[in-house]
């Protein structure tokens, strides 16, 4: 099983939809979570951090169920400029070293 | 800028050259990663300094492969007898604490041919 796998998608959606995105984690010691987007040919960019209580910024909520071990992110209204790959991240403690482990990403179309 | 940089932006070499690149993280930062990016998929970790320590190092980075960060503060990354495997983004991240956001430089986009 992978460390971190999401929603294979591709996702083709109108302007305006809800959208959610799922990732699944293997490693139950895992610290923390993370949303990144990542536009075509650049670099991920932090969206959001992933919270047991859950958080919301603006149109985006992220979950994180650390029973199931997995996260969560929910776009509504979306909008033409949130078409991208949406990246789920975990921080796992190995040792006493931290690693990033990204997701294989989620792409995202909003179309007008 | 007081982002992550990285240089080159872009690298096109012939097989069986060495490459090297340069990561410059945000100043303050302690913690620097290097990742690789392939089409279609997520960013895979290569290597990971705490300072001027080499904490870890994936399967993924053979022994072509080596990384060093002399004084804590910029980081090379280099590829010695490059294949046409290599060709990839590489990616440059670096953050000040455990469990605080990660930033990403633009990366470099390897082009082996």
């Amino acid at each position: 099983r992978k460390e971190v796998e999401q929603d294979p998608g591709p996702f083709n959606v109108p302007e305006g939809a809800t959208v959610a995105f799922n990732c699944t984690y293997s490693n139950s010691a895992s610290q923390s979570f993370f949303w990144y987007r990542q536009d075509c040919r650049k670099e991920p960019k932090l969206l959001m951090s992933v919270y047991s209580s859950g958080n919301e910024d603006g149109r985006f909520t992220a979950q994180l169920n650390r029973a199931s071990q997995y996260i969560s992110l929910l776009i509504r209204d979306s909008k033409l400029s949130d078409s991208a790959t949406y990246l789920c991240v975990v921080i796992s403690l190995g040792g006493s070293n931290y690693k990033l482990t990204f997701g294989k990403g989620t792409l995202l179309t909003v179309n007008p | 800028d007081t982002g992550v940089s990285q240089d080159p932006r872009h690298k096109i070499t012939k097989r069986g050259q060495n490459v090297t690149f340069r990561c410059d993280p945000i100043s303050e930062h302690n913690r620097l990663y290097w990742y690789r990016q392939t089409l279609g998929q997520g960013p895979e970790f290569l290597t990971y300094f705490q300072n001027e320590a080499q904490l870890e190092k994936s399967r993924l980075l053979s022994d072509r492969f080596s990384a060093e960060r002399p004084k804590g503060s910029f980081s090379t990354l280099e590829i010695q007898r490059t294949e046409q495997g290599d060709s990839a983004m590489y990616l440059c991240a670096s953050s000040l604490a455990t469990g605080s956001g990660y930033t990403f430089g633009s990366g470099t986009r390897l082009t082996v041919v």
